[in-house]
């Protein structure tokens, strides 16, 4: 199941410049888009979401960008901070379905 | 802030034995969710639950699967006859509603690991 992709598996960013987190999907019945980030040994932790009907959303360092006609997705985060190192899941819900389609996670890695 | 709760955090057990994973929703939550991933793999859904009674699931919830909300704040996935190939992590997730979008809610998960 190849739904939604996260062709970077990790990245590795100085503590206040920005981190671009990349997703593509190749359902076009998706309508509606998460970020969650995990910690080892901690479950995925909400960070924001995105519907379909928008391109951008923004909340405090964290604005997720929606390329429909690319069915492509980004996080950015800026500027970045060590405690953002975890890894980062990309997950899609299409309509009328409460299932979320997870992406493999792109490890982020914040150093000094 | 209120948060998912799961018990136990690793759980072994023999193949063919049967386990109950616990998981305590928030509170004004009304749907209920179970992922689960395998070491080295996707998360990957399973079953969605709401007003007492299964609105979704996946290939992989078959008949040796099973979820209860057995009280007011319980909500309980059962594996009959385990599996070696049941090994992995069990996520527990709840939200408020589907109609506002607002996103599902995960706790840190068990760690099930079948000899």
């Amino acid at each position: 199941d190849q739904q939604v992709k996260q062709n970077s598996p990790s990245l590795s960013v100085q503590e206040g410049r920005i981190s671009i987190l990349n997703c593509d999907y190749t359902n076009s019945m998706f309508d509606y888009f998460l970020w969650y980030k995990k910690y080892p040994a901690e479950g995925p932790t909400f960070l924001i979401s995105i519907s379909s009907i928008k391109d951008k959303n923004e909340d405090g360092r964290f604005t997720v960008f929606l390329n429909k006609s690319a069915k492509h997705l980004s996080l950015h985060i800026v500027p970045s901070q060590p405690g953002d190192s975890a890894v980062y899941f990309c997950a899609a819900s299409a309509l009328n379905t409460d299932k979320l389609i997870f992406g493999t996670g792109t490890r982020l890695q914040v150093f000094p | 802030e209120p948060e998912v709760t799961q018990t136990p955090s690793h759980q072994v057990t023999q193949m063919g034995q049967e386990v109950i994973l616990r998981c305590v929703p928030i509170s004004n939550h009304l749907y209920f969710y179970w992922y689960r991933q395998i070491l080295g793999q996707k998360v990957e859904f399973l079953v969605s639950f709401y007003n007492n009674e299964i609105s979704e699931k996946s290939e992989i919830f078959d008949d040796q699967f099973s979820v209860e909300r057995p009280d007011g704040s319980n909500f309980t996935l059962k594996i009959r006859s385990t599996k070696l190939e049941d090994s992995a992590m069990y996520f527990c997730a709840s939200r408020t509603d589907r109609v506002s979008n607002q996103p599902q809610h995960f706790g840190d998960g068990t760690r099930l690991s079948i000899l």
